[in-house]
């Protein structure tokens, strides 16, 4: 167990919809990843929080969005739904940006995976 | 920028046999790079990492990696493999200080037979 906790574990929903997903960093850690990994594109950055401010942004389309909130979790904002959004999302926390690369390991949590229909 | 590939996308041994999954790097700066295992339907759990200390990285469950910068390579080795080591491994390198999103290899796929 990583201390990570992702939530909802399943999701289910329908093309056009918008969901939300949640991630609770491990204690301690100021930096929260979002990533994604689907059969096409494998697994892939998609934005990082650094103590409630965006740090780095990857793939992630115009249509998702993210933010991290004061008691340091995170949600990942998903809307206008498509197929090709089917994916488990990872969220993954480490203790910070200090620029020290030992503190800067990430941990992952078990995932959410989404199906659109 | 910074990229893995993983040279390999299935390996299959035999119980009690040695594992070798090769990954190779680029970078423009010295890289922190890791190995992940995902278990199928579980996260990832971090197997090892380098982050310029010892070039040989010994993790967990026996697996190690030997850092070569001169090859740009970081495979990951183990001497026995054990059916429960059957699993996707990750070979990960580490963006900039300060924003260490993770670049991910496609993957390599361990068989083990029993």
């Amino acid at each position: 167990d990583s201390g990570v906790t992702q939530t909802p574990k399943h999701l289910i929903t329908a093309t056009g919809q918008r969901v939300t997903l949640r991630c609770s960093p491990r204690s301690g850690d100021l930096s929260v990843y979002w990533y994604q990994q689907s059969l096409d594109q494998g697994l892939q950055f998609l934005i990082q929080y650094y103590n409630g401010e965006e740090r780095a942004k990857g793939n992630i389309l115009e249509r998702f969005s993210a933010q991290q909130f004061p008691d340091l979790h995170s949600e990942l904002n998903l809307s206008s739904l498509e197929l090709g959004d089917s994916a488990l999302y990872f969220c993954a926390s480490s203790v910070g940006a200090s620029g020290r690369s030992d503190q800067e390991t990430q941990y992952f949590g078990p995932g959410t995976r989404l199906l659109v229909l | 920028a910074q990229s893995v590939t993983q040279l390999d996308s299935h390996v299959s041994v035999s119980e009690g046999t040695p594992v070798l999954l090769r990954c190779n790097y680029s970078s423009s700066y010295s890289p922190s790079l890791f190995w992940y295992v995902q278990h199928p339907n579980k996260g990832l759990q971090l197997l090892l990492k380098y982050t310029s200390a010892a070039t040989l990285v010994k993790g967990i469950n026996g697996f190690e990696a030997e850092f070569k910068k001169s090859e740009t390579s970081f495979h990951l080795t183990k001497p026995s493999a054990h059916m429960s080591d059957a699993a996707e491994y990750f070979c990960v390198v580490s963006g900039v200080r300060g924003r260490r999103a993770l670049t991910f290899g496609s993957g390599t796929r361990l068989q083990v037979q029993p």
